[in-house]
């Protein structure tokens, strides 16, 4: 079974802070991705990367950076956290960026 | 602009009704629509059709793509409580996967 975890289910963090969130996964995938998750938005990528220290912006990568250093892991980075920063944040990863696509269980970040 | 819109928003039954979801996409270089379920947490994939009018089934749902008309339906038979859960339609559009909003489903008892 194709596995990713992300390493925080909820995190309350504030205005200010510098926040990481780590992903990580078995399969030995290439690509990866960081998606955010509003009520009435759906899905919004924010960034992708297709190899080790490779990366590429999504549709909305203001605010956010990204590393990853393994092939396994992928982390997201709010320098600088702000309350519009709240949300549902799910990390994923695939064999083909237009495939199918493993999600983690997602980390809810709450910005004060 | 690449654009993926579902429909409805939301959708209240009652168990054992049928239900329709639709997906209208409009984007360059068609290739794919993939079908995801999501309950409380990730979403987990349910179907990836790339063809025109050959239905893709397990148990009780089913999708078909109109590659001609640009929709994909995902029909839920006998629904049952356990198929609560908010239904996303994507489509690969450049390297990326760009999401619909979601229908979200309450199947009630």
């Amino acid at each position: 079974d194709v596995k990713v975890t992300q390493s925080s289910r909820y995190l309350v963090k504030r205005t200010g802070e510098k926040v990481f969130l780590e992903c990580v996964q078995d399969m030995d995938h290439e690509n990866m991705f960081w998606y955010r998750q509003d009520p009435g938005l759906g899905l919004r990528l924010i960034y992708f990367s297709y190899d080790v220290k490779m990366k590429e912006k999504g549709d909305i990568p203001e605010g956010y950076s990204v590393s990853r250093e393994k092939k396994e892991r992928f982390s997201l980075i709010l320098e600088s956290a702000s309350t519009n920063q709240t949300s549902m944040y799910l990390c994923a990863s695939s064999v083909d960026p237009t495939y199918e696509q493993y999600f983690g269980p997602g980390t809810r970040l709450t910005v004060t | 602009e690449d654009k993926v819109v579902q429909s409805p928003l939301s959708l209240v039954v009652h168990e054992g009704d049928t239900v329709t979801l639709n997906c209208s996409y409009e984007v360059t270089n068609f290739r794919s629509l993939l079908w995801y379920k999501q309950e409380k947490k990730a979403p987990t994939f349910l179907f990836m059709l790339t063809s025109s009018g050959i239905e893709k089934k397990s148990g009780r749902l089913s999708s078909i793509l109109d590659k001609k008309e640009l929709f994909s339906i995902l029909n839920i038979t006998a629904t049952q409580t356990g198929d609560s859960a908010v239904y996303l339609c994507a489509v690969p559009a450049g390297n990326m996967l760009t999401f619909g909003g979601g229908t979200r489903l309450m199947v009630k008892p």
